[in-house]
C-alpha cells in the first residue's frame, strides 16, 4: 500500500516567522512525484510546489521550499517569512504510476494557523 | 485562461437518490481526476479520465460512475446515495498524456454534497 502521513494534526506561527510541516511516504515504485497543496477556508486547493523524486535538489518556489530525503522518504515544507494568507491546510501528495492510474495519495494534511 | 470550473457549488439529497456533479477542464486540458474528500480527511482518489476514456480507479463501489465529454469537460455520477456518500467532491485536471505522474493536477473548487 501506497501512503502518505502529516503526523502535525495543527501548527501555529507567527506572522514574519519560519515554519516547517513535515511528511513521510512509503511506495515501493522508483518513478514519482511530490507535491504540496493547500486549501484555505474557501475550499480551492491549490498547488504550492512539486518535487521529482529524480531530481536531488530541492524545489524552491518564492518562500516556500522542501526538504526531499528520498531515503528516508521525507518531504517536508518549509515556510519562511509566514503571512496571514498562508492560514490553510496543508496537504503533502505523491504520484505514481499504479493501476488505479495516475492518481495522488493525500495525507490527512496539516492545519496552520498564522498569527499576528 | 479559464480555471477549473465545477457545478453545482452545494446539494442537498436524499438517502437512495441519485446525484450528477459537473467539471469543466482547465484549457488545453485533456485529463480529469475526480475525488472525494471527507470532513477533516485527504481527498481520495475516484477516477481519472483520458481523452474520453476511464484511466484509472480508486476504491469506490461501482456506483460511482463518470464520463468525459469530447471537449474533456466530465460529469460524476452516484447511484443509490448512501449518508456515507457526504464529502466534498474535487475535480482536477491536467494536461499532456494520460495525465501522467509528471503532470500536475490543477483543482476546481470542489462540491459539497449532503446527504440526508
Amino acid at each position: 500500500a501506497q501512503t502518505v502521513t502529516q503526523s502535525q494534526p495543527e501548527m501555529s506561527v507567527q506572522e514574519a516567522e519560519t515554519v516547517t510541516l513535515s511528511c513521510t511516504y512509503d511506495t515501493s515504485e522508483s518513478n514519482y512525484y511530490l507535491f504540496w497543496y493547500k486549501q484555505p477556508p474557501s475550499r480551492q486547493m491549490i498547488l504550492v510546489i512539486r518535487q521529482e523524486a529524480y531530481k536531488q535538489q530541492n524545489a524552491t518556489e518564492n518562500r516556500f521550499s522542501v526538504n526531499f530525503q528520498k531515503a528516508a522518504k521525507s518531504f517536508s515544507l518549509k515556510i519562511s517569512d509566514s503571512q496571514l494568507g498562508d492560514t490553510a491546510m496543508y496537504f503533502c501528495a505523491f504520484m505514481t504510476n499504479s493501476n488505479s492510474g495516475y492518481a495522488l495519495n493525500f495525507g490527512k494534511g496539516t492545519s496552520l494557523l498564522v498569527t499576528p | 485562461e479559464t480555471g477549473v470550473t465545477q457545478s453545482p457549488t452545494h446539494l442537498i439529497k436524499t438517502r437512495g437518490q441519485q446525484v450528477t456533479l459537473r467539471c469543466s477542464s482547465q484549457s488545453g486540458h485533456n485529463t480529469v481526476s475526480w475525488y472525494q474528500q471527507a470532513l477533516g480527511q485527504g481527498p481520495q482518489f475516484i477516477f481519472q479520465y483520458y481523452r474520453e476514456e476511464e484511466n484509472g480507479r480508486g476504491n469506490f463501489p461501482p456506483r460511482f460512475s463518470g464520463l468525459q465529454f469530447p471537449n474533456y469537460s466530465s460529469e460524476l455520477n452516484v447511484n443509490a446515495l448512501e449518508l456515507d456518500d457526504s464529502a466534498l467532491y474535487l475535480c482536477a485536471s491536467s494536461a499532456g498524456g494520460r495525465g501522467g505522474p509528471g503532470e500536475t493536477q490543477y483543482f476546481g473548487p470542489g462540491t459539497r454534497l449532503l446527504v440526508l
